[in-house]
């Protein structure tokens, strides 16, 4: 396993296109999150996944983002109608879940969005 | 939601220096991680320590999870160690989301 793999790297857009980024996770990991960083700050949670069920969601995720695990496997993060504000790093770990497990998280490399 | 702070915000050091960061959380928690976020924005998991004290190399860490903080320890820094550190915890109120502190930029000089 090559760890957490995170597609495309880089994504330049206009403002008002819709942007769809994937995220593959470990693959014996049942939990996946993602994250946004802007420059300067830390990552902020956005949204997390058990298998295939969204259990929690930020305020951060207006109404505009969507996330999908379809089959408990690869994740999607689609952005509609893009903002400038939207422009950060987005992050997506995984981890295994479970009270005795380790459940140390795994981050990918990322996909650079620019919004202009 | 828990508060994660993390000092000094910023650090310069000859490379050589050792260091202590530190990680302060306001609420009990699961779980404690200390990242390295490389220029290419990568997190780098150094350590996974929810308490009790870890080494690898020239890194340590110790939580005392009872009295809420972590710390991270660089000893004999090297100009490759630059960069943001950030650590993140697993709340224990039965969110499993790790929130991460607001980092600490360490630069170090040859």
């Amino acid at each position: 396993d090559t760890g957490v793999s995170q597609n495309p790297r880089h994504k330049i857009t206009k403002r008002g296109q819709n942007v769809t980024f994937r995220c593959d996770p470990i693959s014996e990991h049942n939990r996946l999150y993602w994250y946004r960083q802007t420059l300067g700050q830390g990552p902020e949670f956005l949204t997390y996944f058990q298998n295939e069920a969204q259990l929690e969601k930020s305020r951060l995720l207006s109404d505009r983002f969507s996330a999908e695990r379809p089959k408990g496997s690869f994740s999607t993060l689609e952005i509609q109608r893009t903002e400038q504000g939207d422009s950060a790093m987005y992050l997506c770990a995984s981890s295994h879940s479970g009270s005795y497990m380790n459940t140390e998280a795994f981050f990918g490399q990322g996909t650079r969005l620019t919004v202009v | 939601g828990i508060q994660v702070e993390q000092s000094p915000p910023d650090l310069i050091l000859q490379e050589g220096a050792n260091s202590t960061l530190r990680c302060n959380f306001s609420d009990s928690v699961n779980n404690l991680q200390w990242f390295h976020q490389n220029p290419w924005g990568q997190l780098i998991n150094l350590f996974y320590i929810p308490s009790g004290t870890k080494q690898n190399g020239r890194l340590s860490a110790t939580t005392v999870a009872t009295e809420r903080y972590s710390l991270l320890y660089i000893s004999s820094s090297q100009t490759t160690d630059s960069g943001v550190y950030f650590c993140a915890v697993e709340q224990a109120s039965g969110t499993y989301k790790y929130i991460f502190g607001t980092g600490t930029r360490l630069k170090v000089l040859a």
